[in-house]
């Protein structure tokens, strides 16, 4: 059984740039397709990027493209999310989510991490 | 980009009554469609994949049902833990959710 468990609460200012890690056990990384979604606060879901088992790549959202990395290390089974330049639009719940074997939705998901842009 | 439109944005229902949400995708999706359960706080929770499968160990009151572009969940028989906000997810063509539904109580 998958279980995906995130980093802490962070609290950064505008224009930094903030690190969540996603840590992975029951499974390998290289066996999922981590994918990584946002909440901002009462508001919907929203893909920001993640792994694409038919073209093997990571692939960002457009609205990411140029501040979104997605990185992995594969020895600690932990994957990682860095988003530059925040603004005070970027307070949201990070979560990292993942699909299995080449499955495309997502199953399980982390607990989610709260990323609060604030001067 | 694939946009997913979902309707109701807020549905008020009673325990026992039958609820169905629809999930329109800009262009056809095949039957590449998840619904997701959020409550709040909480992560969300997978519930039918390929439009129609239901997730392991989830009630067999939710079902879904469609495919190309319009999609529907049902829940035949709304029970007090299904009030939440349901999230279909289009993965045809990158990942896309839709705007959300919530359930409420009536």
């Amino acid at each position: 059984q998958v279980q995906l468990v995130q980093s802490g609460a962070e609290v950064k200012k505008p224009g930094a740039s903030v690190k969540v890690s996603c840590k992975v056990s029951g499974y390998t990384l290289t066996e999922l397709s981590m994918h990584w979604v946002r909440q901002a606060p009462g508001k919907g879901l929203e893909w920001m990027g993640g792994f694409d088992p038919e073209d093997g790549e990571t692939i960002y959202a457009q609205k990411f493209q140029g501040r979104v990395t997605m990185t992995e290390d594969t020895s600690t089974d932990t994957a990682y999310m860095e988003l530059s330049s925040l603004r005070s639009e970027d307070t949201a719940v990070y979560y990292c989510a993942t699909g299995i074997s080449g499955d495309n939705w997502f199953d399980p998901w982390g607990q989610g991490t709260l990323v609060t842009v604030s001067s | 980009d694939i946009q997913m439109t979902q309707s109701p944005s807020t549905l008020s229902a009673s325990v026992g009554d039958r609820v169905t949400i629809t999930c329109r995708a800009s262009q056809s999706i095949s039957s590449w469609l998840a619904w997701y359960q959020q409550k709040p706080g909480k992560a969300p929770k997978l519930l039918i994949y390929k439009a129609s499968s239901l997730e392991s160990g989830v009630p067999s009151r939710f079902s879904g049902s469609g495919s190309g572009t319009e999609f529907t969940l049902t829940i035949s028989s709304l029970q007090p833990d299904d009030f939440a906000t349901y999230y279909c997810q289009q993965y045809n063509s990158l990942w896309t959710f839709g705007q959300g539904t919530k359930v409420e109580i009536k």
